[in-house]
């Protein structure tokens, strides 16, 4: 069965700095998409990032990049300059099967100190 | 504005009385899916929906069903609630052409069964 990752409950960062939340899955496909969603306190599921994992190149979208290593099954998110708006639950998961069901780590609680 | 609304937002109600939780996307998109998210436990999927009158089982479906007789809606039906439903669900939907495109969510509805 397709798993996904997330062994940090909790993380906290300073303002301004940079932090990086883990995530490992494990598939049996060889062409999959990852993703990390945010749910700020509001509850909304806010896409951040996407990657295709037929692509070697790291995505990036403004402070948020990951760091895609195929091989390991890793796929982190590093988020640079870390804004207050940024603490939120964070979630890696990955697209399963033909029909690209969904699936979720437990996701990883930010919190960003002033 | 392209959105999923789900109804209601918050519910308190008590075991065995028969609710509905209603979903609704404006994208014409023809791919739907029901999670439930629980502390500790990140999301899981209950039911997804390739198109109208096509539904299917996810991870924890006991309990629940579906329906999908237009392409806009797609309600969450507990016949018989039990505490162990108490729970924050998220509707989501997408094209169901890209497997892997961004899943669009519902802005979550609280349940809770006494």
């Amino acid at each position: 069965a397709q798993t996904v990752t997330q062994s940090q409950p909790e993380m906290s960062v300073q303002e301004a700095e940079t932090v990086t939340l883990s995530c490992t899955y494990d598939t049996s496909e060889s062409d999959y998409y990852l993703f990390w969603y945010k749910q700020p306190p509001s509850r909304q599921m806010i896409l951040v990032i996407r990657q295709e994992a037929y692509k070697q190149q790291n995505a990036t979208e403004n402070r948020f990049s990951v760091n895609f290593q195929k091989a390991a099954k890793s796929f982190s998110l590093k988020i640079s300059d870390s804004q207050l708006g940024d603490a939120a639950m964070y979630f890696c998961a990955s697209a399963r099967g033909s029909q690209g069901n969904l699936i979720f780590g437990k996701g990883t609680k930010l919190s960003v100190k002033p | 504005e392209a959105q999923v609304t789900q109804n209601p937002r918050y519910l308190i109600t008590v075991t065995g009385k028969k609710l509905t939780v209603t979903c609704s996307q404006n994208m014409n998109h023809e791919y739907m899916s029901w999670y439930r998210q629980d502390p500790g436990l990140g999301l899981r999927q209950i039911y997804y929906s390739m198109n109208v009158e096509v539904t299917d089982k996810g991870d924890v479906p006991e309990g629940y069903k579906v329906s999908r007789k237009e392409k806009r809606n797609f309600p969450l039906i507990l016949e018989s609630p039990s505490p162990n439903q108490t729970s924050l669900y998220f509707c989501a939907s997408r094209e169901r052409t890209r497997a892997t495109g961004e899943l669009f969510f519902g802005e979550g509805s609280r349940l809770t069964v006494l």
